[in-house]
């Protein structure tokens, strides 16, 4: 009931188009889902979050969709750029502690 | 800086050896959390501290792993007598209070011999 599942593991996306990642809950009483984007190397970074009293969120090329009845949300990635080749984790915060999904390694062709 | 530093950035040791991992939070920012990742895995949580006491240390994998907090600022974890299963990268995050994101570090990268 803790987990978080991210999918795909893997994206190879063409300069421009829609990177989509997926994540799915359980436990309904997470109540923050952040997206983290992480270069090799480097730590995580706070991308975009959304809390679950709003359907969508919107800033810059990224919008996170969430679904509260299917326990699912997503991250899109408009116009995908070189640049945007790194790891993301999707996020959900519980009580003392954030549970993350394994990670989509994004690789954005030139 | 004004980031999360985390030392060493790197850490060879032997089996069976003690490390200790440090981190130095943002300044002000009282919940600090220590992550492991894997190869290709996730971030999977250890401990989480608010202030100098830790309400949540489910995540450590075992009694050889501890970690503390002092003066509401520096954490230290520390892995007694390593084992192979124990490299990974560990990460540090703080945040201003609970409600606040996570600024992780860039990690430490741990290999055991």
């Amino acid at each position: 009931q803790q987990q978080v599942k991210q999918s795909p593991q893997s994206l190879i996306v063409q300069k421009g188009g829609i990177s989509i990642i997926n994540c799915a809950y359980e436990n309904t009483a997470f109540d923050y889902f952040p997206w983290y984007q992480q270069f090799p190397g480097k730590g995580p970074a706070l991308l975009i979050a959304i809390r679950p009293d709003v359907s969508e969120k919107k800033e810059g090329r990224f919008t996170i969709s969430f679904n509260k009845s299917a326990k699912q949300f997503s991250l899109h990635i408009m116009d995908s750029q070189p640049g945007d080749s790194a790891t993301y984790f999707c996020a959900a915060r519980g009580t003392y502690k954030y549970i993350f999904g394994t990670g989509t390694r994004l690789k954005v062709l030139a | 800086g004004a980031g999360v530093s985390q030392s060493p950035s790197n850490k060879v040791t032997e089996k069976g050896k003690d490390v200790e991992l440090r981190c130095d939070p943002i300044s002000g920012h009282t919940a600090l959390y220590w992550y492991r990742q894997s190869l290709g895995q996730g971030l999977e949580f250890l401990i989480y501290f608010q202030g100098n006491s830790a309400p949540d240390k489910s995540g450590l994998p075992s009694d050889r792993f501890s970690a503390e907090r002092t003066g509401g600022s520096v954490s230290t974890l520390t892995i007694q007598r390593t084992q192979q299963e124990d490299s990974a990268v560990y990460l540090c995050a703080s945040s201003s209070d609970y409600n606040s994101p996570l600024h992780f570090g860039n990690g430490t990268r741990l290999t055991v011999t």
